[in-house]
This record gives structure tokens, sequence and C-alpha cells, in this order.
């Protein structure tokens, strides 16, 4: 049974700082993975999709990398900004067409 | 093509009401999924459909729940006799069969308060 774990589960930073969100996953037979940023009371915002055969996907000033083999992907985010204040959440595609979630990290950028 | 649509955004009803969602899905899509999210939790699956049909629900979805897709366009989650614990944020997604390229794309949410 695949599970996700976050960590952080929470993190707080101030403004320009460079930063690394972890997930790790138990079963390493995936079929993709994404991450998404979802704002307080708001749905979720997809920000980048690593396919299986990948090793990174990169957008802006976010950089997601997966090593299936040790079951980890990390999201870095450069020169973080007070708008990048949001949970972010780590999803598992293990083929079954669901997908499993993280249970975020809460991220705070301080002006 | 918007993206993902859910309405209503807010739902307050009262313990024992019934109360129904909607989804509309990007019109692409022929898949469509239901999850639900607790306070400080992330989202948990409930159902999905491809085309019209429901092909898997989670053991999550008691009785009470019942979802739709009538003609595979957009999707519909009733609960009947609402309870405090189903009080969530009620997220719908779309993708297309292949998801592959593009994974999911998530909707606003419905967050359900009963009281």
């Amino acid at each position: 049974k695949q599970e996700v774990t976050q960590i952080p589960a929470a993190l707080s930073v101030p403004e320009g700082e460079n930063l690394v969100l972890n997930c790790s996953f138990t079963d390493s037979a995936i079929y993709n993975l994404q991450w998404f940023r979802q704002d307080p009371g708001k749905g979720l915002t997809s920000l980048l999709l690593i396919q299986s055969s990948q090793r990174e996907q990169t957008s802006g000033r976010l950089n997601a990398s997966l090593d299936k083999s040790s079951g980890r992907s990390t999201l870095y985010i450069a020169a973080s900004q007070p708008g990048d204040s949001a949970t972010y959440l780590c999803a598992v595609d293990s083929g079954t067409y669901k997908y499993i979630f993280g249970t975020g990290t809460r991220l705070k950028v301080l002006a | 093509d918007t993206g993902v649509s859910q309405d209503p955004r807010h739902k307050i009803t009262k313990r024992g009401q019934n109360v129904t969602f909607r989804c509309d899905p990007i019109s692409e899509h022929n898949r469509l999924y239901w999850y639900r999210q607790t306070l400080g939790q992330g989202p948990e699956f409930l159902t999905y459909f491809q085309n019209e049909a429901q092909l898997e629900k989670s053991r999550l979805l008691s009785d009470r729940f019942s979802a739709e897709r009538p003609k595979g366009s957009f999707s519909t989650l009733e609960i009947q006799r609402t309870e405090q614990g189903d009080s969530a944020m009620y997220l719908c997604a779309s993708s297309f069969q292949d998801r592959y390229v593009h994974g999911y794309t998530f909707g606003s949410g419905t967050r359900l308060t009963v009281v």
C-alpha cells in the first residue's frame, strides 16, 4: 500500500531564502508524481508533474526532482517571496488512477 | 475552457439535510475524480468515472454518498442525511485517459460545513 510523507510539516523562512520541501513514498513503482499548491480554503493548483521516466522538472523558480529508487522527491523554491506562502502537497500516482497525497508542508515566507 | 468548475463554493447545512455538489470537468477530459479533504490532511480519494461509468468507490464513500456523471459530462456528488463528520472540502479533478503527460487538474472545491 502506497504511503506518502512530507517533511517538514511547517516551515517559516525570511524572504529571499532558497528552500527545499521533501516528499517520500513507500512504493517505488510509480506512474507519475505531481506537486500542488493550495492556498487557505482554496482548491489545488498544479505546479509540476514528473513522469516516472524523468528525473526533474523546472518551472520558473521551482524545480522538482524525482528519485524513484530511494522513494523521494524534492521541490526546490529559489528566492522565496511572501506570495509563495501556501501549503504544498505532493501526490503519487501508482498506476491505479487515483492519487495518494501527503499531508502537505505549510510554508510561510516572511517579508 | 476555464478549467474544472465546482458549485457551490461553500455550503452550510443542518445535520440530517441532503446536499448536492456539482463538478464541470475540462471538456476534453474523459476521467473525473472526487476527493475529500479534512482540515490539515491531504485529499483522500472517493470515487472516479471514466466517461459515464463509475469505476471505483472508496470505502470512505458510505451508503449516504452517491455520485453520478450522466452522459459523461458534469458530475454530481450527493450526501444524504448529513452528519457533522461530513464537514470537509470536496474536490473534483479531471484528466485525460492517459494522464501520464498532464496529470490531474483540480477545481476550487466545495467547502461543506454541517452544523
